[in-house]
């Protein structure tokens, strides 16, 4: 069965500071992989998208940035944190190909910038 | 900007009532899904609907889709306090990439 992770879990970083947050999908191959973030009470915003390794699509202009090193392994970084990166932020993946599939969330991460 | 518009924004309810949730979107879509979140969790997907389908069921989960109209709506039957979460709809048109609305908080009180 397919699983995705997402670490850490929650993380507390100063302005200015750099930032990597990782996600890995197990037991699929070539999948779709999307980076959301929500803001409290809100929906979601799709960051990124990769269909495959080092194809990403940059959804909104940001201070954040997406790579795919490895098939089933998502990046997202920042050089320098700003406080409204602040959020939850989570990774999910979808079967690969054409639409019509559903997304498998991560557990999320939730980031606080002090 | 967002696709989908949840209609109401928040729900409370007695459990073993149903609870009926919309959602309006703007433009053409191959297919809509439901996703639940509950607190400070990732989504879980509920039921996809496509485009060409006008309604679906899963357990105790009804779907309907009026293209026309550019809406959907989420029924839950017999509520369960369980069933008390954050209810997303999400539209796809194009290129794998999912819309999301602002979601319906619905509550269900034992």
């Amino acid at each position: 069965s397919q699983t995705i992770h997402q670490w850490p879990a929650t993380l507390v970083q100063p302005v200015g500071s750099p930032l990597s947050l990782e996600c890995t999908v197990e037991g699929t191959s070539n999948p779709n992989l999307y980076w959301y973030r929500q803001a409290a009470g809100r929906g979601l915003q799709l960051l990124f998208y990769s269909v495959g390794i080092g194809q990403i699509s940059s959804e909104v202009p940001q201070n954040l940035s997406a790579s795919r090193p490895q098939d089933r392994q998502f990046i997202l970084s920042s050089k320098k944190l700003l406080l409204s990166d602040s959020g939850f932020y989570l990774c999910a993946w979808s079967v690969g190909g054409a639409g019509l599939y559903e997304q498998y969330f991560g557990p999320g991460t939730r980031l606080t910038v002090t | 900007s967002q696709q989908g518009e949840e209609d109401p924004q928040a729900l409370s309810i007695q459990e073993g009532e149903n609870a009926t949730m919309n959602c309006s979107y703007k433009t053409s879509i191959n297919n809509l899904q439901w996703y639940r979140q509950n607190s400070g969790r990732g989504l879980v997907h509920l039921i996809l609907i496509r485009s060409n389908e006008r309604e679906k069921h899963s357990g105790r989960l009804r779907v309907t889709l009026d293209t026309s109209k550019k809406s959907s709506s989420l029924l839950i039957t017999a509520s369960r306090a369980a069933d008390t979460a954050s209810y997303f709809c999400a539209t796809e048109a194009a290129g794998n990439k999912l819309t999301f609305g602002g979601g319906t908080r619905v509550l269900v009180k034992p």
